[in-house]
């Protein structure tokens, strides 16, 4: 089984809708990302998160929002989407003192 | 903020043939990751590095640390059709909790 898991895998949606996508892991990592991948610009930080409850921003924050409310778990809102949001979107986690990131195989969101 | 520039952007190359790319930073980083990405997948960690001057292998993969501690080198000895794909790399600085990403290198195999 996967460590780090994403659901859903493809979404298509209309402007100004509610998306919310889910990230689960069984690594046990206290460490969570989610980055957001466009061709040619690699990945940007959306989010992050150390611990539960525990949020900070990334570089692109902006249109986002984000919820920890359990060690295994980090998801990540689009409020009112809009279609400059349509991306790849990865999560990953980290243990803490560590400094490798293991990826979740992405979402693929669609903004119509 | 940290800028990565990676290069090449891609590369068309024959299967046998041996493949060098490079990140380079505007500043020092004290970790550097190499990272693999099939189509439709997440990044997949290749090889770590953590020290300046470190050189790494995973199996035909090698990569280095720079010795100024702002660049690191991925080759890859006799390229084979699984390895196609976009090459990423990543790096940190201490004290910082966040990955710098590279803009990746697209790997072609032509027939």
């Amino acid at each position: 089984d996967a460590d780090v898991t994403q659901t859903p895998r493809n979404r298509i949606t209309k402007t100004g809708k509610r998306i919310m996508l889910e990230c689960s892991q069984t690594k046990g990592h206290d460490r969570m990302y989610w980055y957001r991948q466009d061709p040619g610009l690699g990945l940007r930080l959306i989010y992050y998160s150390f611990d539960v409850k525990d949020i900070n921003k990334g570089e692109i924050s902006d249109g986002y929002s984000v919820s920890r409310q359990a060690q295994a778990k980090f998801s990540l809102s689009l409020e009112s989407a809009i279609p400059n949001q349509t991306a790849l979107y990865f999560c990953a986690t980290r243990l803490a003192g560590d400094n490798e990131q293991f990826f979740g195989p992405g979402t693929r969101l669609t903004v119509l | 903020g940290q800028q990565l520039n990676q290069s090449p952007q891609s590369m068309f190359i024959q299967e046998g043939e041996d493949v060098s790319m490079n990140c380079t930073s505007s500043s020092i980083f004290n970790t550097w990751l190499w990272y693999k990405q099939d189509p439709g997948e997440g990044p997949v960690l290749l090889i770590a590095l953590y020290k300046a001057g470190e050189l790494t292998s995973n199996g035909r993969l090698t990569a280095q640390f720079g010795i100024t501690r702002k660049d690191s080198f991925l080759n890859i000895s006799a390229s084979i059709p699984s390895d196609v794909g976009i090459y990423f790399c990543a790096g940190s600085s201490f004290g910082n909790e966040k990955l710098t990403f590279g803009t990746g290198t697209r790997l072609t195999i032509i027939p």
